[in-house]
């Protein structure tokens, strides 16, 4: 069975420029989470959806970012305009709520560098 | 509010010797959620193990032993025999349903498996 996917694994941009990251959850996974990782703040939590739904966005840092699911199987996260503070690994993360344990499975990561 | 706490930064063995890494939790909540996860050089987040409250029940998985005691709060992760390529960032989170479930993961133990 394919894992969650993500896309592109790594992004060079410039200052000012649109982001997108996108990421395929795992078929039949109800819950998908978007994080981010640096070396000063570790794994932060942005958003997760439930069933396709927004449920916490508290974790966006700021209006710059936004996150869409317009299905099950597809979302992205959006950073516009992008600061070199947005440097980081990005990581999607889906979990099937049926199990009831809710472990969630992570992507590979999609590695930015805004200069 | 959920804490988890890795307060081992660092640690340094020499192949074959035995490790033990760490993880303390703080949670209201009677029903939750135990993870540890792996992160390799290569980057990706490895799923390894979930305990539920519930479930006391040590665990051995070949090198691997996971020890749950609520009675202090910890969730601690022993590597037996260790190999070059244990070397990696080890995660412990905690989850919970009145916390619709998001992770909070801890800072992270980097483990370095000399050979």
């Amino acid at each position: 069975d394919a894992g969650v996917i993500q896309s592109p694994r790594h992004e060079v941009t410039e200052m000012g420029q649109e982001v997108t990251l996108r990421c395929k959850p795992i078929s039949g996974h109800d819950y998908l989470f978007w994080y981010r990782q640096t070396m000063m703040r570790g794994l932060e939590l942005l958003i997760y959806f439930n069933n396709n739904v927004p449920i916490d966005d508290s974790g966006m840092p700021e209006d710059r970012f936004s996150a869409k699911m317009p299905n099950a199987s597809f979302s992205t996260l959006k950073i516009q305009p992008s600061e070199p503070r947005d440097s980081a690994v990005y990581f999607c993360a889906s979990a099937w709520s049926g199990g009831g344990f809710y472990e969630q499975y992570f992507g590979p990561g999609t590695r930015l560098t805004v200069t | 509010a959920q804490k988890v706490t890795q307060a081992q930064t660092e640690i340094s063995v020499v192949e074959k010797e035995d490790v033990t890494l760490d993880c303390v939790y703080e949670t209201r909540d009677t029903t939750y959620y135990l993870f540890w996860y792996k992160q390799p050089p290569s980057g990706e987040l490895v799923f390894l193990i979930r305990r539920n409250s519930f479930d006391e029940q040590n665990e051995i998985s070949g090198r691997y032993s996971w020890n749950f005691q609520k009675s202090t709060s910890s969730f601690n992760f022993t590597i037996t025999a260790s190999q070059v390529v244990d070397s990696a960032v080890y995660f412990c989170a905690l989850s919970a349903p009145n916390t619709g479930n998001q992770f909070y993961f801890g800072t992270g133990t980097s483990l370095t498996v000399i050979p």
